[in-house]
C-alpha cells in the first residue's frame, strides 16, 4: 500500500535550518511528484512547493522560494524539504503529499512538527 | 496567484442536518477543485477532486458541485464523525492555493 513516513520532530533556533524526510513505498517513486504543504498551529493548510520524482524538477511558491529547497533521492524513494533562516512563525506541522497526476492528493505523510524557538 | 475564499469559516449543525460550505476563486479555475476533510492531529483526507467526483471509499452524503469561480460542497445528512475542518484546494496552476476552512461544529 502507498505509504509517506516523514523524520520525526525538530526544535531549532531562529536563523538555523531544517531538512524533514518524507519517505515513499508502495508506488512507482518516480512516476509521481510530492508537494509539501505546512500547517501553522490552528491555522489552514499553506503549499509550499512540488518536486517531480522523475527529473528533480520543483515549482516553489513565491514566498518560500529564497528558503526552501526540496530534493528527491530516488535509491530510496526519499524526498527532502529544507527550509532555511527559520523564524518563529514557521513553527508548523509540515506534510508531504503525492501528486496523484492532477494536484489532488490522496496520500500524504504523518506530519513533522517543527518548533522554531530561540 | 489565485485566491481561495471559503464561507463560512464556522458553522454549528446537528446529526442530521444539510450542510453546504462555499469557496470562490479570484479567477476562473474550470473544475479544477478538490475539497478536504482534517481532523485534529491528522492529515487531511481527499473528499472529492475535479470539483464533483467523488474519491474512492467516501460516503454519498458528500458532494460537490460548481464550475468555472465558484464551488459547492453539501452533506446531505451530517453524520457524527464529520465533525471535522473542511478545505477547498484549486488545482488550476502553481502556486496551489487553498481556502481558509470550515470547522463543522456540533450544535
Amino acid at each position: 500500500q502507498v505509504q509517506l513516513v516523514q523524520s520525526g520532530a525538530e526544535v531549532k533556533k531562529p536563523g538555523a535550518s531544517v531538512r524533514v524526510s518524507c519517505k515513499a513505498s508502495g508506488f512507482t517513486f518516480t512516476s509521481y511528484g510530492i508537494s509539501w504543504v505546512r500547517q501553522a498551529p490552528g491555522q489552514g493548510l499553506e503549499w509550499m512547493g512540488w518536486i517531480s520524482g522523475y527529473n528533480d524538477n520543483a515549482d516553489y511558491a513565491q514566498r518560500f522560494q529564497a528558503r526552501v529547497t526540496m530534493t528527491t533521492d530516488t535509491s530510496t524513494s526519499t524526498v527532502y524539504m529544507e527550509l532555511r533562516s527559520l523564524r518563529s512563525d514557521d513553527t508548523a506541522v509540515y506534510y508531504c503529499a503525492r501528486d496523484d497526476g492532477s494536484s489532488w492528493y490522496t496520500y500524504w505523510g504523518q506530519g513533522t512538527l517543527v518548533t522554531v524557538s530561540s | 496567484d489565485i485566491q481561495m475564499t471559503q464561507s463560512p469559516s464556522s458553522v454549528s449543525a446537528s446529526v442530521g442536518d444539510r450542510v453546504t460550505i462555499t469557496c470562490r476563486a479570484s479567477q476562473g479555475i474550470a473544475g479544477w477543485l478538490a475539497w478536504y476533510q482534517q481532523k485534529p492531529g491528522k492529515a487531511p483526507k481527499l473528499l472529492i477532486f475535479s470539483a464533483s467526483t467523488l474519491q474512492s471509499g467516501v460516503p454519498s452524503r458528500f458532494s460537490g458541485s460548481g464550475s468555472g469561480t465558484d464551488f459547492t460542497l453539501t452533506i446531505s445528512s451530517l453524520q457524527p464523525e464529520d465533525f471535522a475542518t473542511y478545505y477547498c484546494q484549486q488545482a488550476n496552476s502553481f502556486p496551489l492555493t487553498f481556502g481558509g476552512g470550515t470547522k463543522v461544529e456540533i450544535k
